[in-house]
């Protein structure tokens, strides 16, 4: 069965300075990964995805996240975070069903950024 | 384009009285999934549609749980009766089921509190 692990639950970091949120997945075959973020109240936005070529994906807000293997990782990195950040992320791999996809999750990772 | 819309946002309720939450997918979007979000944990699927049938119901509590999609469109979800531990965020997303990958697109959530 697919998981998916997010060591980090929380990660304080100042507005300005690089981020980067770790993701360990297991899936038996080549993952569809992905990343979300929820912010208070809010629903879950996608911010990038893989599923296969190249292995570093950029997505919206600046994020980018590259898929490594042999670490059975998906990493989420921002070069420069911004106090909108803060939120929660989560990362999913996906495995494919009748007509759409079974999300499972990662337990999230809590992004505070100090000004 | 509207998005995933969910009512009510928030619910409170005693345990063993009975809630039904409503999603409206967005227009065109053949498959419906409920997601239940712990405090703390990641979105866990509940169910998910494919018009009005259903595709995946292997984590949903059917002892209480019931959902249904009437004409493939709306979709309720029921339960009945309440526990302590169904205190959580009920999430509706919706996707297409063409294309290689067919993101899914979250509502809001309703949050259940239960006493």
């Amino acid at each position: 069965a697919q998981s998916v692990t997010q060591p980090d639950i929380h990660i304080t970091v100042s507005e300005g300075a690089s981020l980067e949120l770790r993701c360990n997945y297991s899936y038996g075959a080549t993952p569809y990964l992905f990343w979300y973020v929820q912010s208070p109240g809010q629903g879950l936005q996608l911010l990038l995805k893989y599923f296969s070529g190249d292995t570093l994906v950029q997505g919206i807000k600046g994020f980018e996240a590259e898929f490594k293997r042999s670490q059975s990782s998906f990493n989420l990195r921002k070069p420069s975070v911004h106090w909108s950040d803060a939120a929660e992320y989560f990362c999913a791999v996906a495995k494919r069903t009748g007509g759409g996809n079974k999300l499972t999750f990662g337990t999230g990772t809590q992004l505070k950024v100090e000004l | 384009e509207a998005g995933v819309a969910q009512s009510p946002r928030y619910k409170i309720i005693e345990k063993r009285q009975s809630v039904a939450f409503w999603c409206n997918p967005i227009s065109g979007h053949a498959t419906l999934y409920w997601y239940q979000q712990i405090l703390g944990q990641g979105p866990k699927l509940l169910i998910q549609f494919q018009n009005n049938g259903v595709v995946d119901d292997s984590q949903l509590p059917k002892d209480r749980f019931s959902a249904e999609r009437l004409k493939g469109v709306d979709s309720t979800l029921k339960i009945q009766p309440a526990k302590l531990e169904d205190s959580a965020v009920y999430l509706c997303a919706s996707s297409t089921t063409t294309g290689t990958y067919n993101e899914q697109f979250f509502g809001p959530g309703t949050r259940l509190t239960v006493l």
